[in-house]
């Protein structure tokens, strides 16, 4: 059971160049997620998508894109990578939620990206 | 503007001991919170979680109690272990949506 596979794990960039991480997910779940993870900034939210062929922005949306074509896959794309896109970034998935209810959302290991 | 905060970057507490987080949220809309653990150099994990319909939850060794008068929700993990050293996080969501937001995160380091 894989669960959540974030590939590279590691990356390095220079300035202006663009690149996907990808995500992928054998959960069947609907709810996928981007975040970064900074010091001192805990986890925040990048872009998100609530199943196939719909997605929304997060908290930090700029310099991103998303698209969700399948359920299992949810790519995201720096456009032009820029020094403080350096960070880790982390991709998440869950169910669907529920009334007064949640659904733990199941992370992958992540993508550590410098952007020099 | 951070509206879940984690005041306290890192605690310290000896083996067998009660090591106690705490959090604290501004949005009135959060009902339903988590937990997550994080070990470096992998992906959080889910814990423990409570909704704003109940005070109290436990798990094992950890237990969640939740505060909406003052908006402080704290994890309390008894007793503590080595294998809890790590980052814990707290997070946040509103009316069973799935946008989710996290506090910035207390590092626990227990003590053999």
């Amino acid at each position: 059971n894989a669960g959540v596979t974030q590939t590279p794990k590691f990356q390095v960039l220079k300035t202006g160049q663009s690149m996907t991480l990808q995500c992928a997910q054998d959960m069947n779940h609907e709810y996928m997620s981007w975040y970064r993870q900074d010091p001192g900034m805990g986890l925040r939210l990048i872009h998100y998508s609530v199943g196939a062929g719909i997605t929304d922005q997060g908290e930090v949306p700029n310099g991103y894109n998303v698209s969700r074509s399948t359920t299992e896959d949810f790519p995201l794309r720096l456009l032009s990578a820029a020094p403080s896109q350096t960070s880790v970034y982390f991709c998440a998935s869950s169910l669907r939620p529920r009334t007064y209810s949640n659904q733990p959302q199941h992370f992958g290991d992540g993508t550590r990206l410098s952007i020099l | 503007d951070q509206q879940v905060k984690q005041n306290s970057p890192s605690l310290s507490v000896q083996e067998g001991r009660i090591s106690i987080l705490n959090c604290d949220y501004t949005n009135s809309m959060f009902d339903y919170f988590l937990w997550y653990k994080k070990y470096p150099a992998e992906g959080p994990t889910f814990l423990i979680s409570i909704s704003s319909i109940k005070d109290k939850n436990e798990d094992g060794r950890f237990t969640v109690f939740l505060n909406k008068s003052a908006k402080h929700l704290s994890l309390h993990i008894v007793p503590s272990q080595p294998g809890d050293s790590a980052v814990y996080f707290c997070a946040a969501s509103a009316g069973g949506y799935q946008k989710v937001t996290f506090g910035t995160g207390t590092k626990l380091q227990v003590i053999p």
